[in-house]
């Protein structure tokens, strides 16, 4: 079975820094996706950005960037000039290959201070 | 529709009851996912359809919840017997046939008293 660990229930960055949100996970499949989701308070979940396992290259979105390390099963995001619209919940999550069933962590609380 | 659509947004019932929460997925999107969200915790996986059947419905905690996708579109979770654990944040999701990304809809709130 698939598990996703996030260890960090809560962090806080000051506007405009950076700050990194860390993931691990574990499974036996070969083929998966990893995804990070913001869930801001409008529970709508919001696709922030997405690793093929396949890759070596870590995937990038404007200010947002992975670090996957996949011996290591590792999966943080990195989150450059901090913006108070970051303000959210932050879930790591896996999918296999094929059902793209999600496997979610527990969430990562950031706020983002004036 | 322009995302998946989720009715009611909210749900209060009494301990006991029966509810049906609907989604309305993307259109053309065959593949669709009903995820539980208790507070402060990740979302959890109950169902997945691809097309009208049930393809994982690993996910259901027990007897009392069910889900259909008659026509392979709009599906609806059914929850009999409600109890007070019950209690979360419904969230549906939908995914193209060729795509790995899942638009998920904004939820249903159910709460039982």
């Amino acid at each position: 079975a698939q598990t996703v660990t996030q260890s960090q229930p809560e962090m806080s960055v000051q506007e405009a820094e950076t700050v990194t949100l860390s993931c691990t996970y574990d499974t036996s499949e070969s083929n998966y996706y990893l995804f990070w989701y913001k869930q801001p308070p409008s529970r709508q979940m919001i696709l922030v950005i997405r690793q093929e396992a396949y890759k070596q290259q870590n995937a990038t979105e404007n200010r947002f960037s992975v670090n996957f390390q996949k011996a290591a099963k590792s999966f943080s995001l990195k989150i450059s000039d901090s913006q108070l619209g970051d303000t959210a919940m932050y879930f790591c999550a896996f999918a296999a290959s094929g059902t793209y069933k999600y496997i979610f962590g527990t969430g990562t609380r950031l706020k983002v201070l004036a | 529709g322009a995302g998946v659509s989720q009715t009611p947004s909210n749900k209060v019932t009494e301990k006991g009851k029966y509810v049906e929460l609907r989604c309305d997925p993307i259109s053309g999107h065959t593949a669709l996912y009903w995820y539980r969200q208790s507070l402060g915790q990740g979302p959890e996986f109950l169902i997945y359809f691809q097309g009208t059947g049930a393809a994982d419905d690993s996910g259901l905690p027990n007897d009392r919840f069910f889900a259909v996708r008659p026509e392979g579109s709009v599906s609806t979770l059914k929850i009999q017997r409600t109890e007070r654990g019950d209690s979360a944040v419904y969230l549906c999701a939908s995914r193209p046939s060729a795509g790995t990304k899942a638009f998920f809809g904004q939820g249903t709130r159910l709460t039982v008293v």
